[in-house]
């Protein structure tokens, strides 16, 4: 079985702050993640997917995440927080490379920027 | 990226009556979608897969007379909350992928459903 524990059910930080959702994943195979931001009445759009490819992954909005199979978790990252950033971030996994119907996702980290 | 437009965004019903919602796929053919369903301060679950021409298959706990999915075309689908009571208030989604291009689900914008 797939799962995810997203800790942290909300996160703050100043603008300009390093953001770092965390997300530790749980998989009796080889998974596929994904991390996904969802706006406010919007639905999700996807940041970034690891595909077994490079551990490190670079997303849209500059985020990335880096996969750690010995600490079984994908954190997502990002430099410097901007006001735009906040958001539900979720972090899914599936054994689908696609995602598809097979994304487990976690019940979600609500960022919030602060001026 | 693929555009899936999901209408309403909200909407407002009361207790009883049947709320239908639209989920298109604006730019490519969506040979599965899937819909799913998230309750405040809680993840998606998903609530059920659709194959179009093809009678939904729902996951475990989800009623499928209650929430009637249909897929007919290519490009729609519609999930369909029959005698809706205020415990079905909550954030539907949809998402949609062409299977024969193997591409990734694209998320609609997601409908909020309050029943008064």
């Amino acid at each position: 079985a797939q799962s995810v524990t997203q800790l942290g059910s909300h996160v703050s930080v100043s603008e300009g702050a390093l953001v770092l959702l965390r997300c530790n994943y749980s998989s009796s195979v080889p998974p596929y993640l994904f991390w996904y931001v969802q706006y406010p009445n919007q639905g999700l759009q996807l940041l970034l997917k690891y595909t077994s490819a490079a551990t490190l992954v670079k997303g849209i909005n500059g985020f990335e995440a880096e996969f750690k199979k010995s600490e079984t978790s994908f954190h997502l990252t990002k430099p410097s927080a901007h006001m735009s950033d906040a958001a539900e971030y979720f972090c899914a996994v599936s054994l689908i490379q696609t995602g598809a119907n097979n994304l487990f996702f976690g019940t979600g980290t609500r960022l919030t920027v602060i001026p | 990226g693929a555009v899936v437009s999901q209408h309403p965004s909200r909407v407002i019903c009361k207790s009883g009556t049947s709320v239908k919602i639209e989920c298109r796929s604006l730019d490519f053919q969506a040979t599965t979608m899937f819909w799913y369903r998230q309750f405040p301060k809680q993840s998606l679950m998903l609530m059920a897969t659709s194959n179009e021409g093809s009678k939904a298959t729902y996951e475990q706990g989800v009623e499928k007379d209650k929430f009637l999915i249909n897929h007919a075309s290519l490009t729609l689908s519609t999930l369909t909350v029959t005698s809706a009571h205020p415990e079905d208030s909550s954030f539907y989604i949809c998402s949609a992928r062409d299977i024969t291009k193997n591409t990734e689900a694209f998320f609609g914008q997601g409908t909020r459903l309050t029943v008064v």
